[in-house]
């Protein structure tokens, strides 16, 4: 079963427009990750934020983590055509990477 | 550099047909990894290696999946007697600290495996 919940599950946004992922998790982590996968390709590494930190910013993106309600969300700003990808958080425990099942982000240029 | 290389890209195989699938992960990386992922879901769990042990197979679904590094570099996937429902993509990553300090994990394009 996958610890960590995106929601939502799918979104469609017009070029330009902000983009919010939100992930849910259950258990202590030392940190979480949020990967994009675009169709039939391997994940990339987005951005890395630790347990004790509470907000991470990289380019147009923003990552909070709030441990006490174990949850993340990702903040794309400005977004692109080129960000039409899926976007999966990722939890890590004793070097146990576990995912939830992603946000499906389509950009409409 | 070179990133993770998977190989074969695609497999197809007949149910009950063994299979083996290889990584090459980044030159020098202590850690990898190997995950499922079915259609429509996030990529699971299923070993990780540090240097040529094995450290966690945990997530393996069952007896007929194996894996081993044995000089600590190329890592390898077997299924045995294949069932269609292992037909997936298998993901492998690679990292550079050792397990288990959990740090960025580089992932490859996959193998897209399907059981007919």
């Amino acid at each position: 079963s996958q610890q960590g919940e995106e929601d939502p599950q799918a979104l469609s946004i017009q070029e330009g427009e902000n983009a919010t992922m939100n992930c849910s998790y259950k258990t202590s982590i030392n940190n979480l990750q949020w990967y994009r996968q675009n169709s039939g390709r391997g994940l990339v590494h987005l951005i890395l934020i630790r347990s004790n930190e509470r907000e991470k910013h990289s380019g147009r993106l923003r990552v909070t983590l709030d441990t006490s309600k174990k949850s993340s969300s990702l903040l794309i700003t400005a977004s692109r055509a080129a960000d039409t990808a899926s976007y999966f958080c990722a939890t890590t425990n004793a070097g146990k990477s576990t995912f939830g099942d992603g946000t499906t982000l389509t950009v409409k240029p | 550099g070179a990133g993770v290389s998977q190989s074969p890209r695609y497999k197809v195989a007949k149910r009950g047909q063994d299979v083996a699938l290889r990584c090459d992960p980044i030159s020098g990386h202590v850690s990898l990894f190997w995950y499922q992922q079915a259609l429509g879901q996030g990529p699971e769990f299923l070993t990780y290696f540090q240097n040529e042990a094995q450290l966690d197979k945990s997530g393996l679904p069952s007896d007929r999946f194996f894996a081993e590094r044995p000089e600590g570099s190329v890592s390898t996937l077997k299924i045995q007697r294949t069932q269609q429902e292992d037909s997936a993509v298998y993901l492998c990553a690679s990292s550079s600290y050792r397990a288990p300090v959990s740090e960025t994990q580089y992932f490859g394009p996959g193998t897209r495996l399907l059981v007919l």
